[in-house]
């Protein structure tokens, strides 16, 4: 079945530092890729996504790029802030399955300043 | 602020006891999505309904039942509850069912104890 899987956290940087969540899929068909966040207490939020080999999402300095020769899609970011600690998770929509979301476990990030 | 209302954020009860979570999709929305996340088996999906049909089932008890109504606000009916289903359980919305970016809500805690 299709599945995703996302470098092991907790992640701990420095502010300013660069950032790179690693996430690797197996799907059947063509799913569309996605990152969303939480932060503290709150709900999911899309950051970026993609829907095709070789789009490139980006949002608020992030940047993912949909790979199919590699099956990844890799969270980027050149200089993070504190503000961007949260837990990420890297889904895959089903094209097989209604568009159902499929997650990787997530991984918390905590930046220090 | 996503669009997507949930309620309660939060509910405390005790095992063997049923609770009602609701969930108010996106303005015109039609795609209601229920996700359960918890700390041994992550963010999954339970079940999607479609314009108040059934479109898709993952990993949902028989003890746990959803539903759409004509106004298209989501039920999920969890009975007979255990310790274990303890988790936050997250609804979205999208548009449709095509390739379409899912809203999550701030989710609802449940405790059983």
């Amino acid at each position: 079945g299709n599945s995703v899987t996302q470098m092991e956290g907790p992640v701990t940087l420095s502010e300013e530092a660069f950032l790179t969540i690693n996430c690797t899929y197996t799907a059947t068909g063509y799913p569309s890729l996605f990152w969303y966040v939480q932060y503290p207490g709150e709900g999911l939020q899309l950051l970026l996504k993609a829907t095709k080999a070789d789009d490139k999402g980006s949002n608020k300095g992030f940047e993912a790029t949909y790979r199919k020769e590699t099956t990844s899609f890799h969270l980027e970011k050149g200089s993070v802030q504190v503000s961007d600690s949260a837990v990420y998770f890297c889904a895959l929509s089903d094209p097989q399955g209604a568009q159902k979301l499929v997650f990787g476990q997530g991984t918390r990030l905590t930046i220090n300043p | 602020d996503s669009g997507v209302t949930q309620t309660p954020k939060h509910l405390i009860t005790a095992t063997g006891q049923r609770v009602t979570l609701r969930c108010s999709p996106r303005s015109g929305d039609l795609s209601v999505y229920w996700y359960q996340q918890s700390l041994d088996q992550g963010l999954q999906f339970l079940i999607q309904y479609y314009n108040g049909e059934e479109r898709a089932k993952g990993n949902i008890l028989e003890r746990f039942s959803a539903q759409q109504f004509p106004d298209l606000h989501s039920e999920l009916n969890l009975s007979s509850l255990e310790l274990g289903d303890s988790a936050l359980y997250f609804c979205a919305s999208s548009p449709g069912q095509g390739k379409n970016i899912q809203y999550f809500g701030a989710g609802t805690r449940l405790s059983v104890l």
